[in-house]
């Protein structure tokens, strides 16, 4: 059975500080994807990483796909009130292409 | 706004009732996923339509049915409710192509039974 584990579960930082979360397997993935979701909705695409040793930047956040596509790694610099929310990572795998998901990790970022 | 539609965003019913929830896929999506969203078990895939048809099967209670229209939009038919079926139920669509496919999810239903 596939699994993704998230760590940290839970975080809370002040704005302006820089952090890291972690999404590990011991499976492979073909693709892996982050999500953020807030409170009261669904969660929404960040980025997709295909590739083992990918990076991807959107804005402040820096996404990077380990070499061998088991794990990935989320960074966001200068973290503000808006990024707060569920950072959910989803990996592609199996013949049958079914995403499996984290539990993620909750954010908060204090003024 | 995704472009996913779920309706109704609250339930509240009592166990052993019946409800349904629907979802319509953003313009052009053919693939419709319905996930149960818990604090303990994170997000559960439950079922995966296609064009009309059942594409994939997840941790699906045979309590629960889904089934996905012409028009492509979702019905999620949850039956003989019991309390640890309180949880959000999400649906999310996709163009349905494969590898890295983007899911767009719609706001959910948060159902609670009492």
């Amino acid at each position: 059975t596939q699994l993704l584990e998230q760590s940290p579960q839970f975080l809370s930082i002040q704005e302006g500080e820089n952090l890291t979360v972690y999404c590990n397997s011991s499976s492979v993935f073909s693709s892996l994807q982050w999500y953020r979701q807030e409170p009261g909705e669904g969660p929404v695409l960040l980025v997709t990483v295909v590739t083992g040793g990918e990076v991807k930047k959107l804005k402040r956040l820096t996404f990077q796909f380990g070499d061998a596509r088991k794990d990935s790694s989320l960074h966001i610099t200068a973290a503000q009130p808006g990024d707060t929310g569920l950072y959910l990572c989803a990996g592609e795998g199996g013949n049958n292409r079914k995403l499996i998901w984290g539990l993620g990790t909750s954010l908060a970022v204090n003024p | 706004d995704s472009g996913v539609t779920q309706t109704p965003k609250h339930l509240i019913t009592a166990t052993g009732q019946r409800v349904t929830l629907r979802c319509s896929p953003r313009s052009g999506d053919l693939s419709v996923y319905w996930y149960q969203q818990s604090l303990d078990q994170g997000l559960q895939f439950l079922i995966q339509y296609y064009n009309g048809e059942e594409r994939a099967k997840g941790n699906i209670l045979e309590r629960f049915s889904a089934q996905q229209f012409p028009d492509l939009h979702s019905e999620l038919n949850l039956s003989s409710l019991e309390l640890g079926d309180s949880a959000l139920y999400f649906c999310a669509s996709s163009d349905g192509t494969g590898r890295g496919e983007k899911l767009f999810f719609g706001s959910g239903t948060q159902l609670s039974v009492l």
